[in-house]
């Protein structure tokens, strides 16, 4: 049972337009969200992360929107450079004492940003 | 600043062998993490660490175990190595503090082991 899926497995967008990527969760218990980046033979690393009590979280070129009734949340990249090129990940977290920071991952999206 | 370092960084070995992946922090972090990535599966845990001698298991802990007897170093050890084990292995690390939604986890570079 997949509790956090993003759909697209691939985005390709040209240079300097906007990417968005998208992200469901089944867990109503789950109430912080992150996108990882990560580039081929490297860890991933952290880009952004958003509360339950927040619907919006910006930073740089990217905001991260939840929609906790549809729990639904994406990833906007404005405007979208090359290097942005990499596979992201979404995962989500319950913020309870004993979850311990323990996240659940998406499948991730491959985005191909296209001078 | 090394961060969250992984060896070995490649690795082949034959069914039924085993083996240890070691990770090491430098962040004094208290909470330690193992993860598997699989073609279309994402990451997924395998067991965490929320201190010095703790383990716990995680969403997908059968075939290994773990070890934490210093803060900074968490190993991932299989016993009998099998093929379905084959994949990359990610570690990471972070603090613990009580609202830790503003301590995001910290990976190293990874393991890929092949079984044969």
């Amino acid at each position: 049972d997949q509790q956090v899926k993003q759909n697209s497995p691939s985005l390709s967008v040209q240079e300097g337009r906007i990417s968005i990527l998208n992200c469901d969760y089944t867990n109503s218990m789950f109430d912080y969200f992150l996108w990882y980046k990560k580039y081929p033979a490297e860890g991933p690393t952290f880009l952004i992360s958003i509360s339950s009590i927040k619907d919006k979280n910006e930073d740089g070129r990217f905001t991260v929107f939840l929609n906790k009734s549809a729990k639904h949340l994406s990833l906007h990249i404005v405007p979208s450079q090359p290097g942005d090129s990499a596979v992201y990940f979404c995962a989500a977290s319950d913020a309870g004492g004993t979850s311990y920071g323990k996240l659940t991952f998406g499948q991730g999206t491959i985005l191909t940003v296209h001078p | 600043n090394a961060g969250v370092t992984q060896t070995p960084k490649f690795r082949v070995l034959k069914t039924g062998q085993s083996m240890t992946l070691l990770c090491a922090q430098d962040m004094n972090h208290e909470y330690m993490y193992w993860y598997r990535q699989d073609p279309g599966m994402g990451l997924r845990l395998i067991h965490y660490s929320v201190g010095e001698g703790t383990t716990a298991k995680g969403e997908v802990p059968d075939g290994y175990n773990v070890s934490r007897l210093k803060k900074q170093n968490f190993l991932l050890g299989l016993e009998s190595a099998a093929p379905s084990q084959t994949s990359v292995y990610f570690c990471a690390s972070s603090y613990s503090t009580g609202d830790y939604s503003n301590q995001p986890q910290h990976f190293g570079d990874g393991t890929r082991l092949s079984i044969l």
